[in-house]
């Protein structure tokens, strides 16, 4: 069972574009929502993430949008570098004792020139 | 320099042998993760642990075990029972009960030739 799906699989987006990426979850326990970066044959980073008391966060060219009703958040990318092509992680938490992140399954981006 | 290590980063197994990853972390963080990453799959859940000698499956814990004898450790020993352990295994740890940022090892991707 996902609890977490994830979209779209792989992308590719021109250099100064937008990226987006799209995540909906199911379990509405869910209270805290993880953004994770991941380059080639290293481990995932937190990039930026959101509770769901707020509809949006901003951190320099990555914004999450957070849609409580229709349990969905996104991530943004905003002029797309080279430099960001990585594999992108959404995640979800229900904080907590015991509390652990479930991921989705993951989105390849590559920038091109 | 805080972090966590993990060694190998590459490691071969022959059919039926059981090997150990090795995690290790400096963070003096309580809890611990162990996840599996295929491609498609995202990353899931092998085990965790939240404090010394003691630790719960996760989703996929068949033909895995795991050790927690001391806060900075958190062995992983992947065992002939796991009928398809090629795959890249990361380690995490976060603070206990909140796991708001999980951070990551750079990962042991294992091969069985």
């Amino acid at each position: 069972q996902q609890q977490v799906k994830q979209s779209p699989q792989s992308l590719i987006v021109q250099k100064g574009g937008i990226s987006i990426i799209n995540c909906a979850y199911e379990n509405t326990a869910f209270d805290y929502f993880p953004w994770y970066q991941q380059f080639p044959g290293k481990g995932p980073a937190l990039l930026i993430a959101i509770r769901p008391d707020v509809s949006e966060k901003k951190e320099g060219r990555f914004t999450i949008s957070f849609n409580k009703s229709a349990k969905q958040f996104s991530l943004h990318i905003m002029d797309s570098q080279p430099g960001d092509s990585a594999t992108y992680f959404c995640a979800a938490l229900q904080t907590g004792t015991a509390s652990k992140l479930t991921f989705g399954t993951g989105t390849r981006l590559q920038v091109t020139l | 320099d805080g972090g966590i290590t993990q060694s190998p980063k590459y490691l071969f197994r022959k059919e039926g042998q059981n090997v150990t990853l090795s995690c290790e972390q400096n963070l003096n963080h309580d809890a611990m993760y162990w996840y599996r990453q295929d491609p498609g799959q995202g990353l899931r859940l092998i085990y965790y642990s939240q404090i010394v000698n003691d630790f719960q499956k996760g989703d996929i814990a068949e033909g895995y075990s795991v050790s927690r004898e001391k806060k900075e450790s958190f062995p992983l020993t992947v065992t002939s029972a796991q009928k398809n352990p090629t795959a890249f295994y990361l380690c995490a740890s976060s603070i206990r009960d909140k796991n708001t940022e999980a951070f990551f090892g750079q990962g042991t991707r294992l091969t069985v030739v």
